[in-house]
C-alpha cells in the first residue's frame, strides 16, 4: 500500500456520461497530481494541486475538471465521455521536492 | 521543450543476469530530477530510483542503479541479478525545478527468462 488511495479501481460507463474519480493523498502530502495513461498517448500530466490551489495544468481537456478539498483529497471529474477517454487515471501525491508516490490507479472504460 | 526518450520498446534478459534500460533526456534546465518507475501487469506505478542533476554520485537502491552521464544526457537504469518478478514495464521520467510535473518516456517492457 503506497498510502495514496484511489477509488474506484475500475469504472465502466457509457459515452456521454459523467464520472468522478477520487484520490486521497498520503498523510502529510499537500500536493496532488493527476495523470492519464492511454495506449496511444502514454503517460500524460493532467493537473497539479497544492493545498487546495491549482498549480499547473497539462494536457487536460475542457471536459475534464479537478479540485482539491480542504481535507486535501482530490477529485477528477470527466464529463461527456468519449471512447477515447478510456485509460488508466493515476493520482500521485508529494510533500516537497521532486519525488512523489502514485496511487494504484482507476481504470476507466467507456463503452 | 523537455523530452524523455526510451529507445527499447522491449527487452529480454536471462534470470540472474544484469540488464541496462536506456533513457536519454533533453532539457535546458540546470536543476532537474530523473526517476525510474516500474509498472507490473497489475498496473501500479512503483518508484525505483531517483537522481538529481547536481548529484555527483550515481544513485543506487538495492539491485537498481542509475548510470547518470550528464554530458550525454543519459540516465540508464541497471538492474543486477534479474529476477522473474522484474518482468514489467519500466518508465524513465524527468521533473524540473519550479514545476513538479513529470515528463515520461514511452517505456521499456522487460521480460526475464527462467
Amino acid at each position: 500500500d503506497s498510502g495514496v488511495t484511489q477509488t474506484p479501481k475500475h469504472l465502466i460507463t457509457a459515452t456521454g456520461q459523467r464520472v468522478t474519480l477520487r484520490c486521497s493523498p498520503r498523510s502529510g502530502d499537500l500536493s496532488v497530481y493527476w495523470y492519464q495513461q492511454s495506449l496511444d498517448q502514454g503517460l500524460q500530466f493532467l493537473i497539479h494541486y497544492y493545498n487546495g490551489e491549482e498549480r499547473a495544468k497539462g494536457n487536460i481537456l475542457e471536459r475534464f475538471s479537478a479540485q482539491q478539498f480542504p481535507d486535501l483529497h482530490s477529485e477528477l471529474n470527466l464529463s461527456s465521455l468519449e471512447l477515447g477517454d478510456s485509460a488508466l487515471y493515476f493520482c500521485a501525491s508529494s510533500s516537497a521536492g521532486y519525488g512523489y508516490t502514485f496511487g494504484s490507479g482507476t481504470r476507466l472504460t467507456v463503452v | 521543450a523537455q523530452k524523455i526518450t526510451q529507445t527499447q520498446p522491449g527487452m529480454f534478459v536471462q534470470e540472474k543476469e544484469a540488464v541496462t534500460l536506456d533513457c536519454t533526456y533533453d532539457t535546458s534546465d540546470q536543476s532537474y530530477g530523473l526517476f525510474w518507475y516500474k509498472q507490473p501487469s497489475s498496473g501500479e506505478m512503483i518508484f525505483l530510483i531517483y537522481q538529481g542533476s547536481y548529484d555527483e554520485q550515481n544513485a543506487t537502491e538495492g539491485r537498481y542503479s542509475l548510470n547518470f552521464q550528464k554530458a550525454r544526457k543519459s540516465a540508464n537504469l541497471v538492474i543486477s541479478a534479474s529476477q522473474l518478478g522484474d518482468s514489467a514495464m519500466y518508465f524513465c521520467a524527468m521533473s524540473s525545478s519550479g514545476t513538479y510535473k513529470y515528463i515520461f518516456g514511452t517505456g521499456t517492457r522487460l521480460k526475464v527468462l527462467a
